[in-house]
């Protein structure tokens, strides 16, 4: 139990565009879910939290235009990379937390590798 | 400062060695101490949790926490080549559930058969 997962595994696109990555809690709700960002070599930085049917909130120094994130239901969050740069390029992960779950329960996606050309 | 500290290695041992990875923190605050691992190009899976100071074991895994250093310790024992992984500790003042999670680095462990 406890599966979440993340579409795609890897995505390439051109400097402009704009990419989602899909986060889905397969067995399990999630009231919460978090977005976070991994750069080579460095830790997980978390970017945002969003909680199923209000906004996220934002880690300062993340723009909140640039990454947005939608949590339309408790087994799906989206995160938006908007008009792609190279320097977006990193792993993103998501993991969610089940509701009623333990306090540090959180289950984490397999990542979406972003490559921005 | 960074709140908390991690030595990437990365860190290599004979099968069958004791590994011990290690990290430290600079939030008094934080309550909850955890250990994940991460396979090349996946997400981190959670092995050991602590809450505030003591001793954790599970199989061949320990979990240390002492607070009044501010040191976080994993124990492997007789490790295997499938422990080959990144191993990432983590911090919290509130728990994993709210997300509010300080990662290390990670140190990159390689058991050699």
């Amino acid at each position: 139990g406890a599966v979440v997962s993340q579409h795609p595994s890897r995505v390439i696109c051109k400097s402009g565009t704009s990419v989602k990555i899909e986060c889905r809690s397969l067995d399990f709700q999630a009231t919460t879910m978090f977005w976070y960002r991994q750069f080579p070599k460095q830790s997980l930085m978390l970017m945002a939290t969003s909680n199923e049917g209000s906004k996220a909130t934002y880690e300062q120094g993340v723009e909140k235009d640039k990454f947005l994130i939608n949590h339309a239901s408790l087994t799906l969050s989206t995160l938006t990379v908007t008009s792609a740069h190279p320097e977006d390029s990193s792993f993103y992960i998501c993991s969610a937390s089940p509701w009623g779950g333990r306090q540090e329960t959180q289950y984490f996606g397999p990542g979406t590798r972003l490559l921005v050309l | 400062q960074k709140e908390v500290e991690q030595d990437p290695g990365p860190l290599s041992v004979p099968e069958g060695a004791i590994v011990s990875l290690n990290c430290t923190y600079s939030n008094s605050a934080f309550q909850y101490f955890m250990w994940y691992r991460q396979y090349s190009r996946k997400g981190p899976e959670l092995l050991m949790y602590t809450y505030s100071s003591g001793n954790k074991e599970d199989g061949r895994f320990t979990a240390q926490v002492d607070k009044s250093s501010k040191y976080i310790s994993l124990f492997i024992r007789d490790s295997q080549p499938s422990d080959s992984a990144t191993y990432l500790c983590a911090s919290s003042n509130y728990g994993g559930s709210q997300g509010n999670l300080i990662f290390g680095k990670g140190t990159k462990l390689s058991v050699k058969p």
